[in-house]
């Protein structure tokens, strides 16, 4: 029971690359959120999804897009890579079995150059 | 629209001493609050919820609604206990986070 997982773990992009964050989970949880963190800003929502098929923006949603075809898997992409990308990524799962409790991935270090 | 403002970046106690991490909220319906916690190389972990009214590792959070806040509290701070807070509010499917605290407990 791996819970939520995370590839890549550390990723350097330059300016204008294109890469997509993976995030899946074994838990069979119908809600999936991407956050990003950064000093002084906390957690701030990217995208989420309610099950699959399912997907809507957060608080941040611009210069990133979601898909979820299937429960497990919550695919995160970059589409033209900019510096002020530069973050940890979150992927976290919860449910209503979960009384809402976010359980969150072990996280992806990004550097755009 | 939701918000959650943590007024402290960083909050820094000796051993012992009984510790207050702010929190408040912003939200037009009826809320529910979380506490957070990431310790050093550790994935982010429920610390509580304020439905459950419980102490988890010495730590109690109790909704006020009047003032629109959610405070984690500890009588008696452990150097355990050292790691970076965030409060959280979730409305509707959505749980928003605020900017968070780290919480430095010196010996």
């Amino acid at each position: 029971n791996a819970g939520v997982t995370q590839t890549p773990k550390f990723q350097v992009l330059k300016t204008g690359q294109s890469m997509t964050l993976q995030c899946a989970q074994d838990m069979n949880h119908e809600y999936m959120s991407w956050y990003r963190q950064d000093p002084g800003m906390g957690l701030r929502l990217i995208h989420y999804s309610v099950g699959a098929g399912i997907t809507d923006q957060g608080e941040v949603p611009n210069g990133y897009n979601v898909s979820r075809s299937t429960t497990e898997d919550f695919p995160l992409r970059l589409l033209s890579a900019a510096p002020s990308q530069t973050s940890v990524y979150f992927c976290a799962t919860w449910d209503r079995s979960t009384g809402y409790e976010q359980y969150f991935g072990p996280g992806t270090r990004l550097t755009v150059t | 629209a939701q918000r959650v403002t943590q007024p402290e970046k960083l909050l820094s106690v000796f051993k012992g001493a009984p510790v207050e991490l702010k929190c408040n909220y912003s939200y037009s319906g009826s809320p529910e609050l979380f506490w957070y916690v990431q310790y050093s190389r550790q994935r982010l972990q429920l610390l509580l919820r304020h439905i459950s009214r419980e102490s988890i590792k010495g730590f109690t959070a109790d909704l006020n609604k009047g003032e629109t806040s959610f405070h984690l509290k500890k009588p008696f701070a452990q150097e355990e206990d050292s790691a970076m807070y965030y409060c959280a509010l979730r409305g509707g499917n959505k749980l928003v986070f605020g900017a968070g605290t780290i919480l430095r407990v010196k010996s």
